[in-house]
C-alpha cells in the first residue's frame, strides 16, 4: 500500500509569490491535515481537511488556504510569501477525520522563500 | 491552550544502553498520544499510539507508557543501536474543542547513539 505522497520535494519561491503544494492521501483515507515545521518553532497545525470541506484551521494568516479534492488529494496554497515561510510542510492523512485516528505523514515539501 | 514538553532536548548514549525520552502535556483531555521518529529533512514515522484508556504499548524494542492524569508519557528503547539516532516527538491529539482533528507536538529529543 502507497504511503502519503507529497510534491514537489523542494520548492523555491522568492518574497511575495505564490506556493502551490500537493498531497495524496493514502488509499481509503478521506482526511486530510497539513503542518508546518519550521526552524526553531517546532511542528504547527495548519490545516484539516475531510470529505472535501475544511474542519478547522490553525493560528494561520488567511495567505495560508487550501481545498480538498474528489480523490481526497490536497493542495495548499501560500499566497504573498513571505521570509518566515521557509518550513517543511508536512501532510498527514488518516482513514476518518477527528482525535481517534491515527495519522500517517508524508515526506514533506521543503519551502525555501528567498 | 495545550502545551507540549519534551525532556531532554537532546541525549547521546553509547551503544546498547537502555535509555528513557520523556513528555509532558498540560491538558488531560486528551484522545490519544503518538510518539514519532523524524530523520533529518524527512517526514514522521509514527512508532507506537496510545489511547487515552490505555496505559502502555509495546513494539519491539520500544515501549512508551502514559499516565494521562499527570499528564506525562515516556518512551522507552531497549539496547538502543547506532540506527535509533533520530529525533523523537511526541504529540498528542484533542478530545474536542477548537482543537479537535490536530496533534500538538512537542519540540522532540535528538537522539545520538554512538557505536
Amino acid at each position: 500500500e502507497a504511503g502519503v505522497t507529497q510534491s514537489p520535494t523542494h520548492l523555491i519561491k522568492t518574497r511575495g509569490q505564490q506556493a502551490t503544494l500537493r498531497c495524496s492521501p493514502i488509499s481509503g483515507h478521506t482526511s486530510v491535515y497539513w503542518y508546518q515545521q519550521a526552524l526553531g518553532l517546532g511542528l504547527q497545525f495548519l490545516l484539516w481537511y475531510d470529505e472535501g470541506e475544511e474542519r478547522n484551521r490553525g493560528n494561520f494568516p488567511p495567505r495560508f488556504s487550501g481545498r480538498q479534492f474528489p480523490n481526497y488529494s490536497s493542495e495548499l496554497n501560500v499566497n504573498a510569501l513571505e521570509l518566515e515561510d521557509s518550513a517543511l510542510y508536512l501532510c498527514a492523512s488518516s482513514r476518518s477525520g477527528g482525535a481517534r485516528e491515527t495519522q500517517y505523514f508524508g515526506p514533506g515539501t521543503r519551502l525555501l522563500v528567498l | 491552550k495545550q502545551e507540549v514538553t519534551q525532556i531532554p532536548a537532546a541525549l547521546s548514549v553509547p551503544e546498547g544502553e537502555n535509555l528513557v525520552l520523556n513528555c509532558s502535556f498540560t491538558d488531560s483531555a486528551i484522545y490519544n498520544l503518538q510518539w514519532f521518529r523524524q530523520d533529518p529533512g524527512k517526514g514522521l514515522t509514527s512508532l507506537l499510539l496510545i489511547q487515552s484508556s490505555q496505559r502502555e504499548q509495546t513494539s519491539g524494542r520500544l515501549n512508551a507508557s502514559l499516565d494521562k492524569s499527570s499528564g506525562r508519557s515516556t518512551l522507552y528503547i531497549a539496547a538502543s543501536q547506532p540506527g535509533d539516532s533520530a529525533t523523537y516527538l511526541c504529540a498528542v491529539s484533542h478530545a474536542g474543542g477548537t482543537s479537535y482533528g490536530k496533534l500538538t507536538f512537542g519540540q522532540g529529543t535528538i537522539l545520538t547513539v554512538h557505536p
